[in-house]
């Protein structure tokens, strides 16, 4: 069955650059979230899309924006990045429609991010 | 806000033998739902098992199954005939409860690293 896929699987920038992670959900999936694992943590919520819109922010900082377009990836943007943000981004998936609520959440393989 | 704990750090046990985790959590909602994900050394988050909290019944999944216990506000997963696979670690995590449509975003425990020896 296909699963959420993620690029990069691993990404290396330097202090005060950008990045690009996306994530494409399982087909038919409206719903994505975006986690955070920093090294030896668990998961932190960023945020979430259902429908192309936002549905719930968590501890994004303002330098992250993110967003769902027509086909129901998602993309997060990172810039000015700092050494701290190193971490595993999970991108998860799940159907959340009508009579659908409460599904189980599908995550990717991560992308791993290095700040240097 | 919903807390979720997980007071070992650290399990090990043979392989073969069966192994519990523990894992509490704190909410005042009434419509939620609990999940035990794996995460082996390949870093991958895999779903193991989950719970409605409005089931009284204990969720099974193979060797998997849970003790849920609404009042105590706890949910221990239990692996029995534990394989050298089932190297990960293992985290908790709580969803708040929606009534039509939509999901709700996962709050995890800090999770267990659990080793099976062979």
């Amino acid at each position: 069955a296909a699963g959420v896929i993620q690029s990069p699987r691993h990404l290396i920038k330097e202090k005060r650059e950008t990045a690009t992670l996306k994530c494409y959900p399982i087909p038919r999936h409206d719903t994505v979230y975006w986690y955070q694992q920093g090294p030896g943590q668990d998961p932190q919520f960023l945020i979430s899309f259902y429908e192309k819109m936002q549905s719930d922010k968590g501890s994004i900082p303002d330098r992250f924006s993110a967003q769902q377009f027509s086909d129901y990836h998602s993309e997060l943007n990172m810039s000015s990045l700092e050494l701290g943000d190193s971490a595993l981004y999970f991108c998860a998936s799940s159907f959340s429609g009508q009579g659908y609520s409460n599904q189980p959440q599908h995550f990717g393989d991560g992308t791993r991010l290095s700040i240097l | 806000a919903q807390t979720v704990t997980q007071s070992q750090p650290e399990m090990s046990v043979q392989e073969a033998e069966t192994v519990t985790l523990s894992c509490t959590y704190d909410t005042s909602e009434n419509n939620y739902y609990l999940f035990w994900y794996k995460q082996p050394p390949s870093r991958q988050m895999i779903l193991v098992i989950r719970q409605e909290a409005y089931k009284q019944q204990n969720a099974t999944e193979n060797r998997f199954s849970v003790n849920f216990q609404k009042a105590a506000k706890s949910f221990s997963l239990k692996i029995s005939d534990s394989q050298l696979g089932d190297t990960a670690m293992y985290f908790c995590a709580f969803m708040k409860g929606v009534s039509n449509f939509g999901n709700e975003k996962l709050t995890f425990g800090t999770g267990t690293r659990l080793t099976i020896i062979p």
